[in-house]
């Protein structure tokens, strides 16, 4: 079956700008999570969903971030006033129950100028 | 809070050595355990996971891990490395109450395979 899918694979923007990062889950996968990957660096929590509302956001690094579930599927990741410190690969993963395996996705490489 | 240290940024084995990747962490229940692969380009592959019973854990593509709670540690081991097994490895630990689902990672281990 189809893996977890994020869109786009790269996006480029300029400092300032608005973004918007798209995650499509595996199908029936109750939970889905946001995970940010800087250069050489491990993969770092950002927020968890469960359902449509998120469990624990603890990991969005300010109230420029937000991330939305809307339907218990699709998750939008947005981003206002983009910083060039923002840069990095913005992972997906889903997961069937809560503490099950997490499959990934590939990401979407965002680079801010 | 839990955290995760991977001493080896680098390393480089000849293919058909034997192969240990270290993972230390810190976490104050008994933690949930992963081994992740990363090849250029590709996702996050899940090698193996510890959440409880034998200390031994087997994964895919031969590799497995020992979980060591006297040392905190739960390294990664495959007898014969493979040419293939060229990638980025990430011991991730994952938390427990209320976000089962929120791992933290290592900063990872890159591993070489030298003909």
């Amino acid at each position: 079956g189809a893996g977890v899918s994020q869109t786009p694979s790269n996006k480029v923007t300029e400092k300032g700008k608005y973004v918007e990062l798209r995650c499509d889950p595996i199908s029936g996968h109750t939970a889905l999570y946001w995970y940010r990957q800087s250069l050489g660096q491990g993969p770092e929590f950002l927020i968890y969903f469960q359902g449509t509302g998120a469990a624990d956001d603890s990991g969005l690094p300010n109230d420029r971030f937000f991330a939305v579930r809307p339907e218990g599927s699709v998750s939008t990741l947005k981003i206002q006033r983009t910083e060039r410190g923002d840069s990095a690969v913005y992972l997906c993963a889903s997961s069937s129950i809560r503490w099950e395996t997490q499959y990934f996705g590939p990401g979407t490489r965002l680079l801010v100028l | 809070a839990q955290s995760v240290t991977q001493p080896d940024i680098h390393i480089t084995v000849s293919e058909g050595a034997s192969l240990e990747l270290r993972c230390n962490y810190s976490y104050g229940a008994t933690p949930y355990l992963f081994w992740y692969v990363q090849s250029p380009g590709q996702g996050l592959q899940l090698l193996l996971k510890y959440f409880s019973g034998d200390t031994l854990v087997q994964g895919i593509k031969g590799f497995e891990a020992e979980f060591k709670r006297s040392q905190s540690s739960f390294n990664l081991r495959k007898p014969s490395v493979h040419w293939s097994d060229a990638a980025e490895y990430f011991c991730a630990v994952g938390a427990g109450g209320t976000s089962y689902g929120k791992l933290t990672f290592g900063q990872g281990t890159i591993l070489t395979v030298h003909p």
